[in-house]
């Protein structure tokens, strides 16, 4: 089935420590996005990618680094200058070669705690 | 400015009631999607509809209505007969095209439907 996996569920992190996302998709998507949701509040976007070998910062990439050297794959790494990472991480893509009118389609998400 | 407001932080309904979620939002693109996703206990997102700017024509899918009002920057859903089954954090998104088709989401609204 097609569909996007992320992984782990749930990871914890020791401080000073540097820990990293995956995020897998086979919808052939060209775009995918890195969002962070903390509890009571919405999505907030850390990356975004359109295109392979290239990224863009969303509105709170700081203590975060991200890669897109396969279309399939878009990895997202938090950094020890997070200095508070605990949250909820969604991974998403997106088809419809940059055209707005496709939704995007949601992972299962990975559960980040600090140690 | 780009936002979207879901005022509504949490309803609780009784099972069969129907129930209406609100969404507001802001953008001065003429051409602009919205969305709505559900997201259930498992944490992901599960994508429910989108309309574009051009579109005001009311939708229905099963239980499931919604209505878009450009009038009022207005784009409701409404749950006929609610279900256990509905109780989930639903969130509306905006996307545009000075916004490169990023995503902006409301804070969502917490659904329960008791039993």
């Amino acid at each position: 089935d097609g569909g996007i996996t992320q992984s782990p569920k749930y990871l914890f992190r020791k401080e000073g420590q540097n820990v990293t996302l995956s995020c897998e998709q086979n919808l052939n998507h060209d775009a995918m996005y890195w969002y962070r949701q903390d509890p009571g509040q919405g999505l907030r976007l850390i990356y975004y990618s359109q295109i392979v070998n290239d990224f863009q910062k969303g509105d709170i990439a700081e203590g975060y680094s991200v890669s897109r050297e396969k279309k399939e794959s878009f990895p997202l790494t938090v950094t020890s200058a997070q200095k508070n990472p605990t949250a909820f991480y969604l991974c998403a893509s997106r088809g419809g070669q940059g055209r707005g009118n496709q939704p995007q389609h949601f992972g299962d998400g990975t559960r980040l705690s600090i140690l | 400015a780009q936002k979207v407001t879901q005022a509504q932080t949490e309803i609780s309904v009784v099972e069969k009631e129907d129930v209406t979620l609100d969404c507001v939002y802001e953008t001065r693109d003429t051409t602009y999607y919205l969305f709505w996703y559900k997201q259930p206990p498992s944490g992901e997102l599960v994508f429910l509809i989108r309309r574009n700017s051009f579109d005001e024509q009311n939708e229905i899918s099963g239980r499931y209505s919604w209505n878009f009002q450009k009038s009022t920057s207005s784009f409701n859903f409404t749950i006929t007969a609610s279900q256990v089954v509905d109780s989930a954090v639903y969130f509306c998104a905006l996307a545009t095209t000075s916004g490169t088709y990023k995503y902006i989401f409301g804070t969502g609204t917490r659904l329960k439907v008791l039993a």
